[in-house]
């Protein structure tokens, strides 16, 4: 059964350092995202990315995050210089289209922790 | 604002007892509501999509239903290997931003 894959499981780093994490979608699936979810909060939603660009993005979604589509498989979410609240589990999500498109496929996340 | 409210937080049952676990939202126009299950340290994994009050689906001892204003997870005969998080998401209006519950943190003993 096609899956959603990211990469790294794991990253720890040290606040300021850049870090990019990375998904790869599931291969028919034309829509992306990437959501967070804080340690016992909510899942919630940063960007979704059609089309090679930015479809919708929320307020968390400020100018230290970016998203790219470098090749045909790849998704990635560049973290500028991390803050310590940025420490949270990194899901990456796909959809397909045009049919279909509400339903969003999780990956198994990035946990990411920033010292 | 898009509202999902969960409940209950927690539910410990034992095998074999049935339960349901509600979801409540308000929104302006609902596109989908979707119920995932997440493990610890895992992705929500996709249960179903409801998308109309009266619509119910199934899949195991699940089974989903959809008022205008609430949806219901029933579990019949649960399993322990049903033990994990439940949530439930809505979309609205011409969003396919997802707004997420809390979630319902499950337990089945054995």
């Amino acid at each position: 059964e096609p899956e959603v894959t990211q990469t790294p499981s794991h990253q720890v780093t040290q606040m300021g350092q850049e870090v990019i994490l990375r998904c790869v979608p599931i291969s028919n699936h034309l829509y992306f995202y990437w959501y967070r979810q804080i340690l016992g909060q909510k899942v919630e939603f940063l960007v979704s990315f059609y089309n090679n660009e930015i479809s919708e993005k929320s307020e968390i979604f400020d100018d230290q995050f970016s998203v790219e589509r470098p090749d045909g498989s790849n998704f990635t979410l560049k973290i500028r210089s991390t803050k310590l609240e940025d420490s949270a589990m990194y899901f990456c999500a796909s959809s397909e289209a045009p049919k279909g498109k509400e339903t969003q496929y999780f990956g198994p996340g990035t946990r990411l922790l920033v010292l | 604002e898009d509202q999902v409210t969960q409940s209950p937080e927690a539910l410990r049952l034992q095998e074999g007892e049935s339960s349901s676990l509600n979801c409540s939202y308000t929104v302006s126009g609902l596109r989908g509501l979707f119920w995932y299950r997440q493990d610890p340290g895992k992705g929500p994994e996709f249960l179903f999509t409801l998308y109309s009050a009266g619509e119910e689906k199934e899949k195991e001892r699940l089974k989903a239903t959809l008022t205008k204003k609430e949806s219901f997870l029933h579990i019949t005969a649960p399993k322990p290997e049903d033990s994990a998080t439940y949530l439930c998401a809505v979309q609205s209006g011409g969003s396919y931003i997802p707004t997420f519950g809390r979630g319902t943190s499950l337990i089945v003993h054995p």
